[in-house]
């Protein structure tokens, strides 16, 4: 079975700071492994996903993540948050094409970012 | 390029009131739907997901159900809504069930 956890219900940086938002992540085989950003009353929307290939993926708005195998990890980072990156962050995974596996979402991050 | 719509963008409802909710997708054909309920701006909870005309998967029984008569029509039913079913209801949709979902703007359901 696949599960995804994200472990802080909350993170908050100093504008112009680096960011990281974490997610582990734990999935038979190779993992596709995705973030998403929610804002106030809004769907969700799609930063970036990692199937293959170089283990940095980036993404929107300057975002980018890092596949680690070793520690199961797929943290989303930035290296200078903005007061509009304020937003609830999810993480998903699923376990491939050809697991006919559907994505599962994390329990999400809220990310406050103070001017 | 492909969108999604929901309808409506709210509603309030009273208890014991019927539900419909209905998401459509544009510029794709045969995609993979989705239902979500989000309380309180937190987790996400899949509710149905179907893969094709006339089949839906239950992931939570409860009191709502799912249709899906055309390719890129799937909507949301209740015959008497509870006050626990107040949330924010999302639709998505993906080319494969492993891949990328793309969310719909959701409805705001208030049941009073």
């Amino acid at each position: 079975a696949q599960s995804v956890a994200q472990p802080e219900d909350q993170v908050n940086v100093a504008e112009g700071n680096p960011l990281t938002v974490k997610c582990t992540y734990s999935v038979s085989g190779n993992p596709y492994l995705f973030w998403y950003v929610q804002y106030p009353n809004r769907g969700l929307q799609f930063l970036l996903k990692y199937i293959t290939g170089d283990n940095l993926v980036k993404g929107s708005y300057g975002f980018e993540a890092e596949f680690n195998k070793s520690q199961t990890s797929f943290h989303l980072k930035k290296p200078s948050a903005l007061v509009s990156d304020s937003a609830l962050y999810f993480c998903a995974v699923s376990a491939g094409y050809s697991s006919a596996s559907k994505i599962i979402f994390g329990s999400g991050t809220r990310l406050s970012i103070r001017p | 390029s492909q969108t999604i719509h929901q309808w409506p963008a709210t509603l309030v409802q009273p208890v014991g009131s019927p539900l419909s909710l209905e998401c459509t997708v544009e510029g794709t054909s045969n995609p993979n739907l989705y239902w979500y309920r989000q309380a309180a701006g937190r987790g996400l909870q899949l509710l149905f997901y179907s893969v094709g005309i006339g089949q839906i998967s239950s992931e939570v029984p409860q009191n709502l159900s799912a249709s899906r008569p055309q390719d890129r029509q799937f909507i949301l039913s209740s015959k008497k809504l509870l006050l626990s079913d107040s949330g924010f209801y999302l639709c998505a949709w993906s080319r494969d069930l492993a891949d990328t979902q793309y969310f719909g703007p959701g409805t705001r359901l208030t049941v009073l």
